[in-house]
């Protein structure tokens, strides 16, 4: 199946600081991806639907200029969680689909990142 | 609103045995049912996939079934492993405008020897 990469796969930061998470899609073009939060023992959140090219589309209750998605290309999206909280920490997960893979069927998911705010 | 539900939450089973996973859905109209098996700290590796045509898939020990006119599944797991204990999740996407995928809760699966 297709490979979805994340990066990094854990991560520690000071409250305050801001950080990165990378999702590259290694061997197809996604032109759409999702990404989620998934706290301890829960499903997961789908936090906002990351589109190449144009804004994200963000659902209800996450803050778009705390959570900065960037699609810059057909196979990277970037999740920047900005001024990091303790209560930020999670296992962020993105995932993306073949061309009209995501209305269709398959959805390939990263490893997902670990981020710890102390 | 779309919504996916899952049961057993939590099952504990012995290595060998065989168990059977749930999920009902509201999303309509449908487009396709997956499951997922979610190891701790690990992102989802999908199992099967089913359109509105199909009412069974296999891949290994793993066989789903859709009933679309009671808009249920199932995940029958045959002769349990240790290394099928993980969170098994059911993701329904519909189709035109619903085409996000909705998750349900998971099921955490232990298989004990």
């Amino acid at each position: 199946g297709a490979v979805v990469s994340q990066h990094p796969s854990r991560v520690i930061c000071k409250s305050g600081t801001s950080v990165k998470i990378e999702c590259r899609s290694l061997d197809f073009q996604a032109t759409t991806m999702f990404w989620y939060r998934q706290f301890p023992k829960q499903s997961l959140m789908l936090m906002a639907t990351s589109n190449e090219g144009s804004k994200a589309t963000y659902e209800q209750g996450v803050e778009k200029d705390k959570f900065l998605i960037n699609h810059a290309s057909l196979t990277l999206s970037t999740l920047t969680v900005t001024s990091a909280h303790p209560e930020d920490s999670s296992f962020y997960i993105c995932s993306a689909g073949l061309a009209g893979g995501i209305r269709t069927g398959e959805l390939f998911f990263g490893e997902g990142s670990r981020l710890t705010v102390l | 609103k779309n919504q996916v539900e899952q049961s057993p939450q939590s099952l504990i089973i012995l290595e060998g045995k065989n168990c059977t996973l749930q999920c009902n859905y509201t999303v309509s109209p449908f487009s396709n049912l997956r499951w997922y098996k979610q190891d701790t700290g690990r992102g989802p590796v999908s199992l099967t996939i089913m359109t509105f045509s199909e009412n069974t898939k296999s891949n290994g020990r793993y066989t789903a079934t859709l009933d679309a006119d009671t808009k249920q599944s199932s995940l029958h797991i045959t002769a349990s492993q240790l290394s099928d204990s993980a969170s098994y999740i059911c993701v329904v996407s519909g189709s035109g405008g619903s085409y996000i995928p909705t998750f349900g809760r998971g099921t955490s699966l232990i298989v004990h020897p």
